[in-house]
């Protein structure tokens, strides 16, 4: 079975702070996708990066970091010098190759505040 | 440039009406998905559609009935609605199954009473 686990709920700091968003998979198939999601108040989700499991390249983009790590089944989120405007749910997901059904199981989601 | 468009936004039903969201995507996507958001629970798949006239069950599929006719709509309809349904229920679609990201809708917020 597949399971992915966001241990934190929430997260609260202020501005300019640097915040890592944890991210834990379970799955026994060799091929799976691994993805982030932002919720922000407005309640759409809006797609942030997408990893293939061949794949353990970090990845950097502006002010937004991923570390894929297949040791500790992980696939953490950093966000470096935060702003209000990150102030959103974060979720990871996890699709599998397996099956086929282009299915992704979410993580319970990390709520991050940012203030001011 | 729409993407994937869900109406309604707000719905209150009673316990026991019927009533569909509708979902649409103008992306030529193959690949059309209904999931529930509930408080601690992440997104849960209810059923998905790998193109028009084929749609299968995903995680909680009981109450919802689903169809594919064409390849831009996905409309999800819930027979008998319960106070359990309450949740907010998002289409996401993408080219195809090969795990693709998935692109989402605004979303519909759904209140049982």
């Amino acid at each position: 079975a597949q399971k992915v686990t966001q241990a934190q709920t929430e997260i609260s700091v202020v501005e300019k702070e640097d915040v890592t968003l944890d991210c834990v998979y379970e799955t026994r198939d060799t091929t799976y996708y691994l993805f982030w999601y932002k919720q922000p108040p407005s309640g759409e989700l809006v797609f942030l990066i997408r990893r293939n499991s061949f794949d353990e390249q970090n990845e950097i983009s502006g002010r937004y970091s991923w570390n894929f790590q297949k040791s500790t089944s992980s696939f953490n989120f950093t966000i470096t010098a935060s702003q209000v405007v990150d102030s959103a749910v974060y979720f990871c997901a996890l699709s599998v190759r397996s099956g086929n059904t282009g299915k992704l199981i979410f993580g319970q989601g990390t709520t991050l505040q940012v203030k001011p | 440039n729409a993407g994937v468009t869900q109406t309604p936004k707000f719905q209150v039903l009673k316990t026991g009406q019927s009533m569909t969201l509708q979902c649409a995507q103008d992306m030529n996507h193959e690949y059309m998905s209904w999931y529930r958001q509930d408080p601690g629970m992440g997104l849960r798949l209810i059923h998905y559609s790998v193109g028009a006239g084929i749609t299968d069950q995903g995680e909680v599929p009981n109450g919802y009935n689903v169809s594919r006719s064409t390849t831009e709509d996905f409309p999800l309809r819930l027979l008998s609605a319960a106070p359990s349904q309450t949740s907010v229920y998002f289409c996401a679609s993408s080219r195809d199954r090969s795990n693709q990201p998935q692109h989402f809708g605004d979303g519909t917020r759904l209140s049982i009473l």
